[in-house]
């Protein structure tokens, strides 16, 4: 079956712009995890969706940042203003059910560019 | 807040030799213990985890790992290293409190003919 899948797979902007990123959950899987990933580091929890929902915002490091689910499958993740620190690989992951133990299945992430 | 300490940003063994990759963590309640391996431009893939019960938990790929509470330590190891084991790996924490799980730096292992 399909993976977690994110597109696009790289991102160039500019400073000052606005993008979006989007990640396909692996289908049925309604937890949704979006991560950071900057050079030479682990992953950063950003955000985590059960269902439609964000339940745990608080990895969001400012308001710039905002993420949607709205149909509980595809989920968007928006950045305003983009400033050249959010330069990244933005990791998408999916897991069934809310257990936080539940595997995480990982996208092959975007990376994303601010010039 | 949970925490994990990898030591080590890169290890380098010879093949057929043994991998120990070291992990310890910080939690103030029971911890869900886990290690995710990157292969280059691929997405991290779960090697092993540990919730409750047996504190030896075996892998994919002849990989193990063992919860130390003693120790805070969760370290990784497989006997004989391949050469397909090259590849960055994560440990991580999370628990039955929270969501979101936090990663460790990484450590990077590098296989030698």
């Amino acid at each position: 079956g399909a993976g977690v899948s994110q597109t696009p797979s790289n991102k160039v902007t500019e400073k000052g712009k606005y993008v979006e990123l989007r990640c396909d959950p692996i289908s049925g899987h309604t937890a949704l995890y979006w991560y950071r990933q900057s050079l030479g580091q682990g992953p950063e929890f950003l955000i985590y969706f059960q269902g439609t929902g964000a339940a745990d915002d608080s990895g969001l490091p400012n308001d710039r940042f905002f993420a949607v689910r709205p149909e509980g499958s595809v989920s968007t993740l928006k950045i305003q203003r983009t400033e050249r620190g959010d330069s990244a690989v933005y990791l998408c992951a999916s897991s069934l059910g809310s257990w936080t133990a539940n595997e995480q299945f990982f996208g092959p992430g975007t990376r994303l560019t601010v010039l | 807040a949970q925490s994990v300490t990898q030591l080590g940003s890169h290890v380098s063994v010879s093949e057929g030799a043994l991998v120990l990759l070291r992990c310890n963590y910080s939690s103030s309640v029971p911890p869900y213990l886990f290690w995710y391996v990157q292969y280059p431009n691929q997405g991290l893939q779960l090697l092993l985890k540990y919730t409750t019960g047996a504190t030896l938990v075996k892998g994919i790929n002849g990989f193990e790992a063992e919860f130390k509470k003693s120790e805070t330590s969760f370290h990784l190891t497989k006997p004989s290293a391949h050469m397909s084991d090259a590849a960055e790996y994560f440990c991580a924490v999370s628990d039955s409190y929270n969501n979101d799980m936090r990663f460790g730096a990484g450590t990077r292992l590098t296989v030698k003919p």
